[in-house]
């Protein structure tokens, strides 16, 4: 099955200061990536995702990249703010739009990076 | 536009009793997923189901644990017979099944096991 790893398992950054996680998977196959944000005690809130298709996302300050022949994607936090500090995990799954594959659709996690910006 | 609803948010069961969750997906929606997170650890995959139907639950323990999601009314994840190591955060998430790429979390159910 899919195996998905994530450095660093936590992060300082000086506020305004950008952030960078990385993870690596295991599964060719696997097409989609979602990266969510998850506060204390909060529920995961999916941030920005990226399919095998395109190499680079950008969505305000956050960006994503992916390489498919490395299997390895990046979350990137531009002029990191208080608000930005939380857990985030990556995730690869391999949806492949057919119901009947059932072992794509679930998510594989990686283990977290717990960010703290400072002020 | 309610998001996904979970309830109880909160669960504490003793040491053999039957713990329930409900999941609520979006409107819309057709696919539930249900994960677990232990605490300080990431989310676990356990079971993905459609309306009356179990697609994939390569992620459940072989005992105890079952689910469901009937053709009206919430998605059910049942434990029985908890056990301390069950204490953890079961969190749900939707999708709407034709471009399911996107799961969107529900809040978490809880469970305190003592």
């Amino acid at each position: 099955g899919e195996n998905v790893e994530q450095h660093p398992s936590t992060l300082s950054v000086q506020e305004g200061d950008s952030a960078v996680i990385k993870c690596t998977y295991s599964d060719s196959a696997s097409n989609y990536f979602p990266w969510y944000k998850q506060e204390l005690g909060k529920r995961p809130q999916l941030i920005i995702d990226i399919r095998s298709n395109v190499g680079e996302k950008k969505d305000q300050r956050i960006a994503v990249t992916l390489n498919k022949t490395a299997k390895h994607f990046s979350l990137h936090i531009t002029e990191t703010q208080p608000e930005d500090s939380a857990v985030y995990f990556c995730a690869a799954s391999s949806w492949g739009g057919v119901v009947i594959k059932a072992a794509g659709n679930k998510l594989t996690f990686g283990g977290g990076t717990r960010v703290l910006v400072k002020p | 536009n309610a998001g996904v609803m979970q309830n109880p948010r909160h669960l504490v069961r003793r040491r053999g009793q039957e713990a329930r969750l409900r999941c609520s997906p979006m409107k819309g929606h057709s696919h539930v997923y249900w994960y677990r997170q232990l605490p300080e650890e990431g989310l676990k995959f356990m079971v993905y189901l459609q309306k009356e139907n179990i697609i994939d639950e390569s992620g459940m323990p072989k005992e105890r644990f079952s689910a469901e999601f009937p053709k009206e009314g919430p998605s059910i994840l049942r434990i029985q017979q908890v056990v301390r190591g069950d204490s953890a955060a079961y969190f749900c998430a939707s999708s709407p099944g034709t471009s399911a790429y996107e799961q969107y979390f529900g809040p978490g159910t809880r469970l305190t096991v003592t």
